[in-house]
């Protein structure tokens, strides 16, 4: 799976929306992208995942840019809940690489603070 | 929600000695996996199983490892002679096919090895 780069870290306040930035410049056409959480003590869970689109769900956003080289997760109001590491991830789901696994990076650890 | 269970969630054992994680993934599940996690480092994909077979592994599953589902509700990892370094959270991972883009993780075992 093709590599991916995150900032290490990032901070927020309660209630305000938190953009979470992804690089993936070496994405391929049939790599979709994967976001998953991993709340402290716990197991990762999944957030939301696209491929050209912009996609919305109950837990956050993602907004792929158009050349896919780069892609933003939307937390529209943070909570204190949210704090977690955030991992993007690329997995070829269709492609000549197709895999179930998925390869974790060192994600995003974001603080949430009230 | 249905969700995927790990016993136990704590578990030490002396170096050399056999250890059988369990778990119950999502009952209409087919794809099981088995990740694991070092204390402060990346969490790492050992195997993926399905139809009673494996499916992929990684180079950390070596011959120590061994997965199994005994019965139509359990999924098993053993090490049969557990090694220092084997110390991690082991979480248990489902989905629904092969091509699903949600994995459902479990919460973890804690593995200790003195």
């Amino acid at each position: 799976d093709a590599k991916t780069t995150q900032p290490n870290s990032m901070e927020s306040n309660e209630e305000e929306p938190v953009h979470l930035p992804c690089n993936h410049s070496t994405i391929s056409g049939t790599d979709y992208i994967h976001w998953y959480r991993q709340l402290p003590s716990q197991g990762p869970e999944y957030v939301i995942h696209g491929l050209t689109s912009n996609v919305n769900n109950r837990m956050a956003s993602l907004a792929i840019a158009e050349d896919r080289k780069s892609s933003t997760l939307i937390l529209h109001r943070a909570t204190l809940r949210d704090a977690a590491v955030y991992y993007c991830i690329l997995r070829d789901v269709e492609g000549n690489n197709a895999g179930n696994m998925l390869t974790f990076g060192g994600g995003t650890r974001l603080m949430v603070k009230p | 929600e249905p969700e995927v269970t790990q016993t136990p969630s704590h578990q030490v054992t002396q170096m050399g000695q056999e250890v059988i994680l369990r778990c119950v993934p999502i009952s209409n599940h087919l794809y099981f996996y088995w990740y694991r996690q070092i204390l402060g480092q990346k969490v790492e994909f050992l195997v993926s199983f399905y139809n009673n077979e494996i499916s992929e592994k990684s180079e950390i599953f070596d011959d120590q490892f061994s997965v199994e589902r005994p019965d139509g509700s359990n999924f098993t990892l053993k090490i049969r002679s557990t090694k220092l370094e084997d110390s991690a959270m082991y979480f248990c991972a489902s989905s629904y096919d092969r091509w699903a883009y949600e994995q459902y993780f479990g919460p973890g075992t804690r593995l200790t090895v003195t």
